[in-house]
C-alpha cells in the first residue's frame, strides 16, 4: 500500500463548476501538507501549503486537512480552463524528513 | 529574476552509455534533490543534497550518481544507462528549513533505447 494514494482521474468538469481533488495517507507523523500544479511538459509548482490540520484558503484555492481521518483536500471555485493540469498532493513529517508525493489527478476543465 | 534550469531538455540514448543530466539554480538555496516522474509513480526521489560535499540517497537512486561542488549545481550522472531509467527528471532545490517548498526545474525527457 501506498503512503499516499490519489485518483489520477482524469476529472473533467465544466467552466465555473466547484472541483474537489483529494488524498489520502496512511502515515500519522505527516504534519506538512502540499498542494502542486503541474502543466503539460512542465516543472510541477507550489500552490497551496498548509501545516497541521485545518482550512486555508487563497483565492479561488481553499486547502483542507483533516488529520484524524488522514484526508486532504484542494477545493477550486469558479474552475477555469487555465486551471486544467495535473494536481500533486504532498506531505512530510517535517524538515530533514521525506516529502511524499501522490500520483496526480489530472483535471480537465471545459469552456 | 533567480531561477533553475535543467539541461538538456530531451535526451535519446542507447543502453549501457553514461548520461550525465545537469541542473543549475540561481536561488542560492542549499537544498537540491532529483527526482523522476513516470506515469502511474508520481514523483521519486533520486538524491538530495543539504549543501556542498553533501549529497545522500533517495527511494529509488540505484543506478545513478550527484556530487555537489558548489552551491549552485547538482549534476546527476546514470552510470550506464537503462530501459528501466526511461523517464522525465526533475530538478527542484528549496531554502533550509522550508520543508516540501520546493521549486522545480522544467524537466529532462529521457530516453534510453
Amino acid at each position: 500500500q501506498k503512503e499516499v494514494e490519489q485518483d489520477p482521474g482524469p476529472l473533467s468538469v465544466p467552466e465555473g463548476a466547484i472541483v474537489s481533488l483529494n488524498c489520502t495517507y496512511s502515515n500519522s507523523a505527516f504534519q506538512y501538507f502540499m498542494w502542486y500544479r503541474q502543466y503539460s511538459r512542465k516543472g510541477p509548482e507550489l500552490l497551496m501549503y498548509t501545516y497541521s490540520s485545518g482550512n486555508k484558503e487563497d483565492g479561488r484555492f481553499t486547502a483542507q486537512v483533516d488529520k484524524s481521518s488522514k484526508y486532504i483536500s484542494l477545493f477550486i471555485r469558479d474552475s477555469q480552463p487555465s486551471d486544467s493540469a495535473t494536481y500533486l498532493c504532498a506531505m512530510t513529517a517535517g524538515y530533514g524528513n521525506k516529502l511524499v508525493f501522490g500520483a496526480g489527478t489530472i483535471l480537465r476543465v471545459k469552456s | 529574476d533567480a531561477e533553475i534550469t535543467q539541461s538538456p531538455r530531451h535526451k535519446i540514448t542507447e543502453t549501457g552509455r553514461q548520461v550525465t543530466l545537469a541542473c543549475h539554480q540561481t536561488w542560492n538555496h542549499n537544498n537540491m534533490f532529483w527526482y523522476r516522474q513516470d506515469l502511474g509513480h508520481g514523483l521519486r526521489l533520486i538524491h538530495y543534497s543539504y549543501g556542498v560535499q553533501d549529497t545522500n540517497k533517495g527511494e529509488v537512486s540505484d543506478g545513478y550518481s550527484v556530487s555537489r561542488s558548489n552551491t549552485e549545481d547538482l549534476p546527476l550522472t546514470l552510470e550506464s544507462a537503462a530501459s528501466s531509467q526511461t523517464s522525465v527528471y526533475f530538478c527542484a532545490s528549496s531554502l533550509e528549513g522550508r520543508t516540501g517548498e520546493l521549486f522545480f526545474g522544467e524537466g529532462s525527457r529521457l530516453t534510453v533505447l
